[in-house]
């Protein structure tokens, strides 16, 4: 079944500068990968997704690239503000319609 | 439109008691999922609800765990017995039939002395 990896469980980036967030997948049939952000005590909310016939997707200041070949996937955020710390977490779709989830990363925006 | 909403919001039980929690999901959503999260951690897949198909109950961590959806719209999940390691947030989530975006409820959040 599908595996889903995330790194950095954690990461510390001063505001203003990017942050960058990856994600592994195993299941190479997947083909729809979302980002959620959960902000501390609310819950997961959608921010960004990508499906496998695009490599890139921008929303402002948040893109998801995909690389199928690499089975690996990831979230950029540019110039960051205090609002983006949160635990973000990624995810793959597998067959079933499930979602495998990544472990989150907690992204801490120092002023 | 109302989005997923659960109840209760918090819950704080003994040890050895049976509890239920509810989900509503966003009305003409096929698909319902429900995780646990305890502090600090990830999303743990519990259960797997899709249109008047058999759940997908492989996430349930024990025979104290069960969950029903009825009429294929609010669904409960049942804790019996309850153990302090239960304490944790249960999240619902819906999805349309022809997406694949699920949205989150608020939660709940168990507490089991």
């Amino acid at each position: 079944g599908e595996n889903v990896e995330q790194h950095p469980s954690t990461l510390s980036v001063q505001e203003g500068d990017s942050a960058v967030i990856k994600c592994t997948y195993s299941d190479s049939a997947s083909n729809y990968f979302p980002w959620y952000k959960q902000e501390l005590g609310k819950r997961p909310q959608l921010i960004i997704d990508i499906r496998s016939n695009v490599g890139e997707k921008k929303d402002q200041r948040i893109a998801v690239t995909l690389n199928k070949t690499a089975k690996h996937f990831s979230l950029h955020i540019t110039e960051t503000q205090p609002e983006d710390s949160a635990v973000y977490f990624c995810a793959a779709r597998d067959s079933n319609y499930q979602l495998i989830w990544g472990a989150g990363t907690k992204l801490i925006i120092k002023p | 439109g109302a989005g997923v909403s659960q109840s209760p919001s918090n819950k704080v039980t003994e040890k050895g008691k049976d509890v239920e929690l509810r989900c509503d999901p966003i009305s003409g959503h096929t698909a319902l999922y429900w995780y646990r999260q305890s502090l600090g951690q990830g999303l743990e897949f519990l259960i797997y609800f899709q249109g008047n198909s058999a759940p997908d109950k492989s996430g349930l961590p024990s025979d104290r765990f069960s969950a029903e959806r009825t009429g294929g719209s609010v669904s409960t999940l049942t804790i019996q017995r309850t153990q302090q390691e239960d304490s944790a947030v249960y999240l619902c989530a819906s999805r349309f039939e022809i997406t694949d975006t699920q949205y989150f409820g608020p939660g709940t959040r168990l507490t089991v002395l």
